[in-house]
């Protein structure tokens, strides 16, 4: 059964960093695409960033050059690092696995980013 | 960026009935399509692809249709489990959603 458990959320300065985590069981990290969406307070899905099985990475242009996502194969974990981070930041963040990179098929519950002062 | 528009916003409706939502997008995406179905507090679920591809488990009175840039999300006869929000996404350059429908009880 395919599991993924995020953790790393919280409630941080506006300027400060984060780094959240997904943890996946039931399947190898580096053999899928993996993504993140986050969720704004009472807002819709909103996607972030994306890491392809091959390692190349995109992001969506709120995220592009202050988040970083990653992945380490020995622990099958993807990670976001967050810099910078502002108040609009602030969400809920999914980590998603991408079906022959394409849609969102298992997702984790989701892990709370406040950027507050 | 292709620019993903849901309507109604939010729709009203009876255990029971037929509804439909649509999804536009702002240039073809062939069938480059998906739903899901988010309850509060939960994760979103996947419920069709490719436009009219149902996911497994999922009951068959949800349906799909649609290609280029117009669809719609239909689902038979509405149960009790159904009343939640649903998103649609485009996966034909990157990734995005719609703004969500809230299915809210009449």
């Amino acid at each position: 059964e395919v599991q993924l458990v995020e953790s790393g959320g919280g409630l941080v300065q506006p300027g400060g960093s984060l780094r959240l985590s997904c943890a996946a069981s039931g399947f190898t990290v580096n053999s899928n695409y993996m993504s993140w969406v986050r969720q704004a307070p009472g807002k819709g899905l909103e996607w972030v960033s994306v890491i392809y099985s091959g390692g190349s990475t995109h992001y969506a242009d709120s995220a592009k050059g202050r988040f970083t996502i990653s992945r380490d194969n020995s622990k099958n974990t993807l990670y976001l690092q967050m810099n910078s981070l502002r108040a609009e930041d602030t969400a809920v963040y999914y980590c998603a696995s991408v079906r022959e990179g394409n849609y969102f098929d298992h997702w984790g519950q989701g892990t709370l980013v406040t950027v507050s002062s | 960026d292709i620019q993903m528009t849901q309507s109604p916003s939010t729709l009203s409706a009876s255990v029971g009935d037929r509804v439909t939502i649509t999804c536009r997008a702002s240039q073809s995406i062939s069938s480059w399509l998906a739903w899901y179905q988010q309850k509060p507090g939960k994760a979103p679920d996947l419920l069709i692809y490719k436009a009219s591809s149902l996911e497994n488990g999922v009951p068959s009175r949800f349906s799909g249709s649609g290609s280029g840039t117009e669809f719609t999300l239909t689902i038979s006869s509405l149960q009790p489990d159904d009343f939640a929000t649903y998103y649609c996404q485009q996966y034909n350059t990157y990734y995005t959603f719609g703004q969500g429908t809230k299915l809210e009880i009449k």
